[in-house]
């Protein structure tokens, strides 16, 4: 079976520092994977996805970035935090070519002090 | 602009009783449906999916799909205080694998 798997679960950082989450996928190939945010009451924002290895889409310009080194592995990045980046980062994937059912992973808690 | 519309709420219903969670969609040309749960502090949980027009049914769950209204329902049954969470609906735009999220709606089972 499939799981997916994100670290770190919480994490404190202050502002201008730099970011680092990441994801990976076991038990499939070739996913379809993305990064949403989730901001304190409010609904799921689209940052990145991704097709393949190294094709990344944004959908927000900001001082995030996304990478996709390995077919499983999805990585969040940031050179300078901002206060506004604090959420909740959710990783999700969904099989190629499949009926768009996505899942997600358990989350990362950021918190920009 | 895609939009996928959903009653905050919060719904606050008895246990025992039916919760009744409403969605509409914008795009005419979609053709998968989702609904997701999510407790306060998790991630979200895919619970149906629906891809035709009429009800779908998973044991207290039937989701409920008019294309030509252009919503979406979950019917809860038999309430349950564990079934208290965000329910959120997701519809991928006609042509595209990538689901728009409504803004979800929460629910209150209370004892």
């Amino acid at each position: 079976s499939q799981t997916i798997h994100q670290w770190p679960a919480t994490l404190v950082q202050p502002v201008g520092s730099p970011l680092s989450l990441e994801c990976t996928v076991e038990g499939t190939s070739n996913p379809n994977l993305y990064w949403y945010r989730q901001a304190a009451g409010r609904g799921l924002q689209l940052l990145f996805y991704s097709v393949g290895i190294g094709q990344i889409s944004s959908e927000v310009p900001q001082n995030l970035s996304a990478s996709r080194p390995q077919d499983r592995q999805f990585i969040l990045s940031s050179k300078k935090l901002l206060l506004s980046d604090s959420g909740f980062y959710l990783c999700a994937w969904h099989p190629a070519g499949t009926a768009y059912e996505q899942y997600f992973g358990p989350g990362t808690r950021l918190t920009v002090t | 602009q895609k939009e996928v519309e959903q009653n905050s709420g919060p719904l606050s219903v008895p246990e025992g009783a039916i919760a009744s969670l409403n969605c509409t969609y914008s795009d005419r040309v979609s053709q998968s449906f989702f609904w997701y749960r999510q407790y306060s502090g998790k991630s979200p949980e895919l619970i149906m999916s629906i891809y035709s027009n009429g009800d779908k049914e998973d044991g207290r769950f039937t989701a409920q799909l008019n294309k030509a209204s252009q919503y979406v329902s979950l019917l809860i049954r038999d309430s349950q205080p564990s079934d208290s969470a965000t329910y959120l609906c997701a519809v991928p735009s006609g042509g595209s694998y990538i689901p728009t999220f409504g803004r979800g709606t929460s629910l209150i089972v209370h004892p």
